[in-house]
C-alpha cells in the first residue's frame, strides 16, 4: 500500500527565508506526487504535481519540488517565503488505474508558521 | 468558473443522529472524490465516484455511510446513525476524466458529534 510521510508536523521560519518541507513517499510504481496548501477556512489549492518528465516541478506562488526517487522523497521548497505562506501543507501521492485517476493518499501535512 | 462547494460548512449533531453532506462539483467534471480529515490525523480517502458509478469505496468505514450521486451531477454523504468517531472535516474534490489525478478540493464540511 503507498503511504506518505510528512516529518515535520511544524516549522517556524522568518519572513524573507528560504524554506524546505520533507515529503517521502512509499509506493510500487512511479507515483503521482503533489502538494497542497490549505489556508485557514479555505479548501486545499494545488501548489505543484509530478507525473513524469523534468524532476524538478514549478509551480504557482513561487514554490517548486524536486523528485528524487533514489531517496524517495518529493520535498517542497521555496527561496524567500512570505507571511502570508503560513498555512498547512500536504504531501500526497496518487495512482491512475483504468477506472480513472485513483483517491490521493496524504501525509499528515506540515503547519507552517512565519516570524516577522 | 465556480469551484466545488460543500453544504453545510458546519454541522453539530448527537450521537446517534443523522446528517447528510451535499457536494457540488465543478461543472463537467465527472471524477467526484470524498476525503474525511479526522483531528490529528490524515486527509484519508473515503470514496470515487465516476459520473455516478461508485468506482471505488474502499475507504468507506463502515455500512453507517452512504454516498449517493444520482445523476452524475451533485453527490450526498450520509451518516446514519452518526458517532463520536465519525467529527472530523469531510472534503470534496472533482476532476475531469481526462485530467488525471488534479483533482481540486472544496472548503470541507466540519462535522461535530457531541
Amino acid at each position: 500500500a503507498q503511504s506518505v510521510t510528512q516529518p515535520d508536523i511544524h516549522i517556524t521560519v522568518s519572513e524573507g527565508a528560504s524554506l524546505e518541507l520533507r515529503c517521502n513517499y512509499s509506493y510500487g510504481a512511479t507515483p503521482y506526487l503533489f502538494w497542497y496548501v490549505q489556508s485557514p477556512g479555505q479548501g486545499l489549492q494545488l501548489l505543484l504535481k509530478y507525473f513524469s518528465g523534468d524532476t524538478l516541478v514549478q509551480g504557482i506562488k513561487g514554490f517548486e519540488a524536486e523528485f528524487k526517487r533514489s531517496q524517495s522523497s518529493f520535498n517542497l521548497r521555496k527561496p524567500s517565503v512570505h507571511w502570508s505562506d503560513a498555512a498547512e501543507y500536504f504531501c500526497a501521492v496518487g495512482r491512475y488505474s483504468g477506472g480513472g485517476a485513483d483517491g490521493l493518499t496524504f501525509g499528515k501535512g506540515t503547519h507552517l508558521i512565519i516570524q516577522p | 468558473e465556480a469551484g466545488v462547494t460543500q453544504f453545510p460548512s458546519h454541522s453539530v449533531i448527537e450521537k446517534g443522529q443523522t446528517v447528510t453532506l451535499r457536494c457540488d462539483p465543478i461543472s463537467g467534471h465527472d471524477n467526484l472524490y470524498w476525503y474525511r480529515r479526522v483531528m490529528g490525523k490524515e486527509i484519508k480517502f473515503l470514496l470515487h465516484f465516476v459520473k455516478e458509478s461508485k468506482q471505488d469505496e474502499s475507504g468507506m468505514p463502515n455500512n453507517r455511510f452512504l454516498a449517493e450521486r444520482t445523476g452524475g451531477t451533485y453527490s450526498t454523504l450520509k451518516v446514519q446513525p452518526a458517532e463520536l468517531e465519525d467529527s472530523g472535516v469531510y472534503f470534496c474534490a472533482s476532476s475531469r476524466l481526462a485530467e488525471r489525478n488534479e483533482q481540486f478540493f472544496g472548503p470541507g464540511t466540519r462535522l461535530t458529534v457531541l
